[in-house]
């Protein structure tokens, strides 16, 4: 089953908004990281944040973690029509025997339009 | 730095036929994942490898689907024989361990789209 959740499903908004995305997962993990894919293409790595983090910056994209809420959102500020994609996040569960084995979740479809 | 390389990009063949998937990771990347990305679902891992090691392959469907990691390096995926359901876009992916196990982000190629009749 699928680790991760995000929410929502889907996302339109205009160039040069601010687009959130979230995340909310079941157990307790090592880090979490947003990947981006666009349209057959593979993923892309974003942003990792640790479970002793709780925000992480880098351009334009910011990434918080609650721990105690087992959640995390994904924003993107002053969006772009090229940051038309899907965002995923994805789990590296605590406990595991598998280092670095990532659980994704379903996904946002992010559309900005010009 | 060179990225993750695979072949072929489409595939397309009959069910119970067999199909093979090849992947190149990025050079010094110790461990290599196989993902199944269905559409409009997230990449589910099939297979971890640790240099020429498995880690975790307890989401591989054995009966049909098996992949090696010869030397360390390039990887194949191989399923044999192939369902219906097993149409889905097959990504490799690749990290590195210069800084430990964990805490490493995950480099992608572009992924093989099989569809099967």
């Amino acid at each position: 089953s699928q680790q991760g959740e995000e929410d929502p499903q889907a996302l339109s908004i205009q160039e040069g908004e601010n687009a959130t995305m979230n995340c909310s997962y079941k157990t307790s993990i090592n880090n979490l990281q947003w990947y981006r894919q666009n349209s057959g293409r593979g993923l892309v790595h974003l942003i990792l944040i640790r479970s002793n983090e709780r925000e992480k910056h880098s351009g334009r994209l910011r990434v918080t973690l609650d721990t105690s809420k087992k959640s995390s959102s994904l924003l993107i500020t002053a969006s772009r029509a090229a940051d038309t994609a899907s965002y995923f996040c994805a789990t590296d569960a605590a406990g595991g025997t598998s280092y670095g084995k990532l659980t994704f979740g379903q996904g946002t479809i992010l559309t900005v339009h010009p | 730095e060179a990225g993750v390389a695979q072949s072929p990009r489409y595939k397309i063949i009959e069910k119970r036929q067999s199909v093979a998937f090849w992947c190149n990771p990025i050079s010094g990347h110790a461990t290599l994942y196989w993902y199944q990305q269905i559409l409009g679902q997230g990449p589910k891992l099939l297979i971890q490898f640790q240099n020429n090691g498995v880690v975790d392959d307890s989401q591989l469907p054995k009966d049909r689907f098996s992949a090696e990691r010869l030397k360390g390096v390039d990887s194949t995926l191989k399923i044999q024989p192939a369902k219906l359901e097993d149409s889905a876009v097959y990504l490799c992916a690749s990290s590195s361990d210069r800084l430990g196990p964990r805490h490493q982000p995950q480099h992608f190629g572009d992924g093989t789209r099989l569809s099967i009749l």
